[in-house]
């Protein structure tokens, strides 16, 4: 079955910090990978995916990630985080071919101050 | 305003009896799923649907059952034969098949034991 695994449950930075969340995953096969976010008393919505082509992907607000087959790793990457990027990050994935379901990470909190 | 309304946002439920959850899509979406977010578990699969008159359990379907009448509309029932339903439930819609197409979820709702 699979399954996706963040390693960071909380993580604390402050303004202007670089920010790396990890992500992997179980799947041998070709996936689809996505970052949601939810911020505080909002609903979850979509940072970015990758399902094809470049493994660099960009997605709102400054955040990318990047797709490493070879490691079954999809991070997210912000060179310099602000305080409105306090949220909770879930990594996710599904494979083409059946229905469309996602397998969801755990999350992460990431806690910005000022 | 498009999207994926669920109602109520609080919910209270009393030993013994079963609640229904509200979840709305006017995307025009052919799957609707409903997930269960626990704190440091990330978002749980319970039940989905692909289309109008069918669904299948997730995950985590013991102590649920939902209908889809509707394409519209998703309910999600919680049973008294669910012994620890104190949970964020979400609902999302998708597409059924385009795996790479993200799921759009809706505000949630919060449901707690009196």
């Amino acid at each position: 079955a699979q399954s996706v695994s963040q390693h960071n449950h909380h993580v604390i930075l402050s303004e202007a910090a670089s920010l790396e969340l990890g992500c992997n995953y179980s799947y041998g096969g070709t996936v689809n990978l996505f970052w949601y976010v939810q911020y505080p008393g909002q609903h979850l919505q979509l940072l970015l995916k990758y399902f094809s082509g470049d493994p660099l992907v960009k997605g709102i607000k400054g955040f990318e990630a990047e797709f490493i087959k070879s490691k079954f790793s999809f991070n997210l990457r912000k060179p310099s985080v602000q305080w409105s990027d306090t949220a909770e990050y879930f990594c996710a994935v599904n494979a083409p071919g059946g229905y469309n379901k996602l397998i969801f990470g755990a999350g992460t909190r990431l806690a910005v101050h000022p | 305003d498009g999207g994926i309304t669920q109602s109520p946002k609080y919910l209270f439920r009393k030993e013994g009896q079963n609640v229904t959850l509200s979840c709305e899509q006017n995307l025009n979406h052919d799957a609707m799923y409903w997930y269960r977010q626990d704190p440091g578990q990330g978002l749980r699969l319970i039940y989905y649907s692909q289309i109008v008159n069918d669904f299948q359990k997730g995950d985590i379907a013991e102590g649920y059952s939902v209908s889809r009448e509707k394409k519209e509309s998703f309910p999600l029932t919680v049973t008294s034969a669910q012994k620890n339903p104190t949970a964020f439930y979400l609902c999302a819609a998708g597409q059924a098949k385009l795996s790479n197409q993200p799921q759009h979820f809706g505000d949630g709702t919060r449901l707690s034991i009196l």
